[in-house]
């Protein structure tokens, strides 16, 4: 079965540099979930999006943004970025939207991000 | 707001043997799941159960149970039999109903768990 699918699966970059990672939810999921995990922590969540619409925000720096295309992928740009940045990025989905809701929330590998 | 506390920082068990990793959250929700998250040392988050709360009927899957007790909001994670490959860290996490406002998946701090040859 597809799962999700994120890209790159590492990116090395300078400060001050700017980074988008990709997120393809499972197919028909409609809710893209994106998380920060740092080095030995729980991940902190940053940013979802319901039907290519934002639809809720947590600790995401302004120099953050994202958005959910029509075809349901997910983006993640981040500028300026700092030596705080390095971490996993993971992102979820969920809902099959040709079906009920079941409560399963799938991961993608994630993408390693080092700021040098 | 939602919260997850897991207060075990780190666990270490025998092979085969059995452990019990605990979990307590916080919420005024009454509908909302809760499950256990695997993360190896390739850091992939893996599903390991899933338990909805207007369930009674404790999860399990395999050699993995849980121990919810929706009054106390306490939902424990028992590992039998445990094995190498079960060496990860755990994350208890919440998640309210979907489409509610605040849905997202909240994580404890999580449980290093070794299991010892």
């Amino acid at each position: 079965a597809a799962g999700v699918i994120q890209s790159p699966r590492h990116l090395i970059k300078e400060k001050r540099e700017t980074a988008t990672l990709k997120c393809y939810p499972i197919p028909r999921h409609d809710t893209v979930y994106w998380y920060q995990q740092g080095p030995g922590q729980d991940p902190q969540f940053l940013i979802s999006f319901y039907e290519k619409m934002q639809s809720d925000k947590g600790s995401i720096p302004d120099r953050f943004s994202a958005q959910q295309f029509s075809d349901y992928h997910s983006e993640l740009n981040m500028s300026s970025l700092e030596l705080g940045d390095s971490a996993l990025y993971f992102c979820a989905s969920t809902h099959d939207r040709e079906g009920a809701y079941t409560g399963e929330l799938f991961f993608g590998e994630g993408s390693r991000l080092t700021v040098l | 707001a939602q919260t997850v506390t897991q207060s075990q920082p780190e666990m270490s068990v025998q092979e085969a043997e059995t452990v019990t990793l605990s979990c307590t959250y916080d919420t005024s929700e009454n509908n909302y799941y809760l499950f256990w998250y695997k993360q190896p040392p390739s850091r992939q988050m893996i599903l390991v159960i899933r338990q909805e709360a207007y369930k009674q009927q404790n999860a399990t899957e395999n050699r993995f149970s849980v121990n919810f007790q929706k009054a106390a909001k306490s939902f424990s994670l028992k590992i039998s039999d445990s094995q190498l490959g079960d060496t990860a860290m755990y994350f208890c996490a919440f998640m309210k109903q979907w489409r509610t406002r605040d849905d997202k998946i909240i994580f404890g701090k999580g449980t290093r768990l070794h299991i010892l040859p």
